[in-house]
């Protein structure tokens, strides 16, 4: 049972880089997350998709773009990395009422 | 907009006493989530809590909401080093948009 699987774990990038974050759930949950995290600021939301062919804006859409490419998967991409972007980004997926899933992460460095 | 917010943000516990976290969240939910946070890893969730008076308990953990005040606390009975992590609550408002606290980084010193 993987749950989510979040890939890469770990990333450098240059800036203005682009790259593209993959997760896949296996619970058939119809909802799925993007979040950052920075030290002092929990985690905030980039985008999320409530069902399939539907995504939204989070707090901090900025400088990102999603993909709910099927139920299973959704995807984040980072067209022009920055500085800024450094982080560790998290993938969820969740159905109402219960508890969300997390995937183990992926530390991005962006130089 | 809703906001979630923990305190203390930080906290230094003794081994063997008892504290609580609080988490306060500005918008009507019947629906909050603690999760547990080790350095390094992912989240792992403690507990769900879906209706108002609800507690829940896990060991030494046990968490309660009352959604009138729009609060709930996660309150730790005689601290242990294992429970060193950082905690998080969350709430959940329109069914799809889970909003986290910053967290409480819990440190348990003999």
């Amino acid at each position: 049972n993987a749950g989510v699987t979040q890939t890469p774990k770990f990333q450098v990038l240059k800036t203005g880089q682009s790259m593209t974050l993959q997760c896949a759930q296996d619970m058939n949950h119809n909802s799925m997350y993007w979040y950052r995290q920075d030290p002092g600021m929990g985690l905030r939301l980039i985008y999320y998709s409530a069902s399939e062919g539907t995504t939204d804006k989070g707090e901090v859409p900025n400088g990102y773009n999603v993909s709910r490419l099927n139920k299973r998967e959704f995807s984040l991409r980072l067209e022009s990395a920055a500085p800024s972007q450094t982080s560790v980004y998290f993938c969820a997926s969740f159905r109402v009422k219960t508890e969300a899933f997390f995937g183990q992460g992926t530390r991005l460095t962006v130089v | 907009e809703l906001k979630v917010e923990q305190n203390p943000l930080f906290l230094s516990m003794q081994e063997g006493k008892n504290y609580t976290i609080y988490c306060n969240y500005s918008t009507t939910s019947d629906r909050l989530y603690w999760y547990r946070q080790d350095p390094g890893k992912s989240l792992e969730s403690l507990f769900v809590l879906l209706s108002n008076g609800a507690v829940k308990q896990e060991g030494r953990l046990m968490a309660s909401l009352d959604t009138k005040a729009r609060l709930s606390t996660l309150h730790i009975t005689a601290a242990v080093h294992d429970l060193s992590a950082t905690y998080f609550c969350a709430v959940d408002i329109n069914d799809y948009k889970l909003s986290f606290g910053a967290g409480t980084t819990v440190t348990v010193r003999a």
